[in-house]
Formats: C-alpha cells, sequence, structure tokens
C-alpha cells in the first residue's frame, strides 16, 4: 500500500480560473476528508465523505468549492472562479471509518495552491 | 465547541535536550487526543494517541499521557535529535460524534546539533 496521494502537488493559476485536485486514498478506506492548511495554521476540516456519500461540509466551504466521490474510491475537490484568499494547502486524508476510538486519519503529501 | 491550545513556537533546543510541548483542550464529550508530525515538505504523519484519561501514547521516543484533569495532552521526549525538526500538531476527536479532528496551530521544533 502507498498511502494516500494527491495530484497535483503544486498548483499556480490566475485568479478567476477553475482549478481540480484529486486525492488517492488508501484501498480499503471508506472515509475520506478534505483539509485546507494556511501558514502558521492546523489542517482546517472543510469536507468528508463515507463511502460516497458526502456527510458534512464545513461553512468554510463555500458555493464556489465542491467535492466528489462517485465510486467511493478517489475523491476530486473542485474551486471555481479562485480567488487570492483560496491560497493554501490542500490535504486528503482516509480512514477506515470504522466509527471506533482507533480509527485515525492517514494524511496525503497536500495540493498547494496558489492564485495569482 | 472543542478547541485545542499549543505553546507558540518555535521551540530551539540542542541536540539532546529535553522537549515538552504544551497542549490543552476544550471539549464537551469524552474525546481522543492525538499528536501528527509534519516534516519539511510532507504531509502530516500521526505520532500517538490517546483515547481514554490516564491513557500514555508513545512512538519514537515521544510520550504524551492523556489528563482529563487539567485538560492537557502535553508532548515529551527525553532527547531530541536533529531529525525530530518538524512541527507537532496538538489535535482531538469528538468519539461520540463523526470523529473529525480538531486541530491546534502546531509548534515548530528546530533542534541544532
Amino acid at each position: 500500500d502507498t498511502g494516500v496521494s494527491q495530484d497535483p502537488r503544486h498548483k499556480i493559476t490566475k485568479r478567476g480560473q477553475n482549478v481540480t485536485f484529486r486525492c488517492d486514498p488508501i484501498s480499503e478506506h471508506n472515509r475520506l476528508y478534505w483539509y485546507r492548511q494556511t501558514l502558521g495554521q492546523g489542517p482546517e476540516f472543510l469536507t468528508y465523505f463515507q463511502n460516497e456519500a458526502q456527510l458534512e461540509k464545513s461553512r468554510l466551504l463555500s458555493d464556489r468549492f465542491s467535492a466528489e466521490r462517485p465510486k467511493g474510491s478517489f475523491s476530486t475537490l473542485e474551486i471555481q472562479r479562485t480567488e487570492q484568499g483560496d491560497s493554501a494547502m490542500y490535504l486528503c486524508a482516509s480512514s477506515l471509518g470504522d466509527f471506533s476510538s482507533t480509527d485515525t486519519q492517514y494524511f496525503g503529501p497536500g495540493t498547494r495552491l496558489t492564485v495569482l | 465547541g472543542d478547541s485545542v491550545t499549543q505553546m507558540e513556537g518555535p521551540v530551539t533546543l540542542s541536540e539532546e535536550a529535553f522537549l515538552t510541548i504544551n497542549c490543552t483542550y476544550t471539549a464537551t464529550g469524552y474525546p481522543s487526543l492525538f499528536w501528527y508530525v509534519q516534516y519539511p515538505g510532507e504531509g502530516l504523519q500521526l505520532l500517538l494517541k490517546a483515547t481514554k484519561a490516564d491513557d500514555k501514547g508513545s512512538n519514537k521516543g515521544f510520550e504524551a499521557t492523556y489528563r482529563k484533569e487539567t485538560t492537557s495532552f502535553h508532548l515529551e521526549k527525553g532527547s531530541v535529535q536533529v531529525s525530530d525538526s518538524a512541527v507537532y500538531f496538538c489535535a482531538l476527536s469528538d468519539q461520540g460524534g463523526s470523529y473529525i479532528p480538531t486541530f491546534g496551530r502546531g509548534t515548530s521544533l528546530i533542534v541544532h546539533p
């Protein structure tokens, strides 16, 4: 198992453009999470999926953000009409999702977005 | 709501020094507590965790004890190495809810030879 992977690792875009990030979780993991991390801060929760169902979204996730996990495997996070304030590291994590106290999230390396 | 407060960094130490990074939390229920580490250019990795009061999590020489009476989960290591230089995040997750963790702001550790 190669762990959680994310693509691309870096993305530079101009304000107003749309961007899409991909996350491939650990294969047997049912849960997949998206976070945003800005410099000097801890990760902030955006949304998560249990299999293909999106169960919770943070109020940080504006209407310009959308996430999908169509077959319960990989997930995509799309940001439409990007703004400079969207510049951040976008982290993906996965876990077994067995609702136990030992459920542990495993993080990918992140996608660093820079909006010019 | 739930929150985590960590001591501000950077923490700068010489190799073989003793490390303490303070973490306190606020939670309505009985959370699980975690320490994650982020090495330069890498994603977060789980370092250790504890799921109930008085549990001690340990890994790679690091330890932290879940103290319910002081709502704390301080990270300690007896002798740090240069390779321990990283950012350390304390986090909690609500066991009665969706297990979505709340993270602290992180504490940068710099270890000099």
